[in-house]
């Protein structure tokens, strides 16, 4: 079955970028019915959308992070990776990745899509602190 | 951004009880709303997707209903296994957002 796995640093100094990397394995990331996502939680709070990539290389991102944010696919590998830029203690969170499971159906003659967090990885806590 | 309003934000119930939380969200968003457990040191579970569906696997005491604005998700026989923290979730505009989530707990 699928699976996902984060990877990346557990500390970052503030103002540096933070890194992570997402290893989807027993499935391909390039699957046509599926986003991959990234979504944070800092201590004891609770839970927020960060964006999500198509295997084509598009990408959507909630615009509070916008700025500072970039998701990137690299299908050869299997893996998508996040990058933010410029982090503060507020940007300390367990950071998830999740693949997005998309069902496209047609009413009134409209196409609706159907989206659903339906894997997740195990999550990574990153620390940012001096 | 599309706010989602749970509540309670904390419950204490026996087992074997039934057990009701619901969801608001600040503007109409049909039925594009699933739910999640997230037990401690854990990911997030998908139980119901598009408000009233059972994902695979997912026992059958857990439900979910609502439609517009108003969502409901229930438990029909409280287990010990069902102590986490439940989130709804909307999908029908980006950003995607949470719930603030409700924890459960064995009274």
């Amino acid at each position: 079955q699928v699976q996902l796995q984060e990877s990346g640093p557990g500390l970052v100094k503030p103002s540096q970028t933070l890194s992570l990397t997402c290893t989807v394995s027993g499935g391909s990331i390039s699957s046509g019915d599926y986003y991959w996502s990234w979504i944070r939680q800092p201590p004891g709070k609770g839970l927020e959308w960060i964006g999500y990539i198509y295997y084509s290389g598009s990408t959507y991102y909630n615009p509070s992070l916008k700025s500072r944010v970039t998701i990137s696919v690299d299908t050869s590998k299997n893996q998508f990776s996040l990058k933010l830029s410029s982090v503060t203690a507020a940007d300390t969170a367990v950071y998830y990745c999740a693949r997005v499971r998309r069902v496209v159906t047609m009413v009134r003659g409209a196409f609706i899509k159907h989206d659903a967090f339906d894997i997740w990885g195990q999550g990574t806590m990153v620390t940012v602190s001096s | 951004d599309i706010q989602m309003t749970q509540s309670p934000s904390s419950l204490s119930a026996s087992v074997g009880d039934r057990v009701t939380i619901t969801c608001q969200a600040s503007q109409d968003i049909s039925n594009y709303l699933n739910w999640y457990q997230q037990k401690p040191g854990k990911a997030p579970k998908l139980l119901i997707y598009d408000a009233s569906n059972l994902e695979t696997g997912v026992p059958s005491r857990f439900s979910g209903s609502g439609s517009g604005t108003d969502f409901t998700f229930t438990i029909s026989s409280l287990q010990p296994e069902d102590i986490a923290t439940y989130y709804c979730q909307q999908y029908d505009n980006l950003p995607v957002t949470f719930g603030q989530g409700t924890r459960l707990e064995i009274k």
